[in-house]
């Protein structure tokens, strides 16, 4: 079974930092350019950051003004995103997303994983 | 990166066909054609509906069906059934390996 499952998420003060996980299984991991997506409660989709396949490429919104760092462990079939600085505008449920350059589109979502950042 | 505009809302009866539109400008929806759907029900992951703006992966019926024209994209939806009900989302390559996404429409089938 194809599976994103994300974890780290939690409770942080602002200013806080935090690492999210996401173990993937059942595709080729290290084929795939990943992916964190965020949705903040009641609101819509947002782009966060990406990486290429072999951790060539990285990229993130410019919103995000260097605060956070996205990695990858092909070994390990791992996605990380560090999250320094957070603010309160930063809360939000975090998506691991695998884009298909096949279909140029974002192909495989995990469940999510929620961060509140809030004193 | 201003997000894509979307109706909040749309509605229609089982049945009948809804189009959702997403307006973008030249340098996204309308400089690219990697133009993509979602479909998200409540509490739920966002699942892959049109992808490169009129292709639809395999499994999704053909009820779904994209467009575009100049800086607008367009998801149509016919045959509603009550499943449709969901928030939808476009999302367009922005250039500069970077995405954007729209505000989401609310489908609510009557």
């Amino acid at each position: 079974e194809v599976q994103l499952v994300e974890s780290g998420g939690g409770l942080v003060q602002p200013g806080g930092s935090l690492r999210l996980s996401c173990a993937a299984s059942g595709f080729t991991f290290s084929s795939y350019s990943m992916n964190w997506v965020r949705q903040a409660p009641g609101k819509g989709l947002e782009w966060v950051s990406s990486i290429s396949s072999s951790s060539t490429y990285i990229y993130y919104a410019d919103s995000l003004k260097g605060r956070f760092t996205i990695s990858r462990d092909n070994a390990k079939n791992s996605l990380y995103l560090q999250m320094n600085s957070l603010r309160a505008e930063d809360t939000a449920l975090y998506y691991c997303v695998a884009y298909s350059s096949s279909s140029s589109a974002f192909d495989i979502w995990g469940q999510g994983t929620m961060v509140t950042v809030s004193s | 990166q201003s997000a894509l505009t979307q109706p909040r809302s749309v509605s229609g009866s089982p049945g009948q066909s809804v189009t959702i539109s997403c307006t973008g400008t030249s340098s996204d929806v309308g400089g690219y054609n990697y133009v993509s759907w979602y479909q998200q029900h409540p509490g739920k992951a966002p699942k892959l509906m049109i992808y490169d703006v009129s292709k639809r992966p395999s499994g999704v019926p053909d009820r779904f069906s994209g467009s575009k024209s100049g800086n607008t994209a367009s998801l149509t939806i016919s045959g509603l059934q009550a499943e449709d009900e969901a928030d939808y989302y476009c999302c367009s390559y922005a250039g500069s390996h970077t995405w954007v996404f729209g505000g989401g429409t609310k489908l609510t089938v009557l």
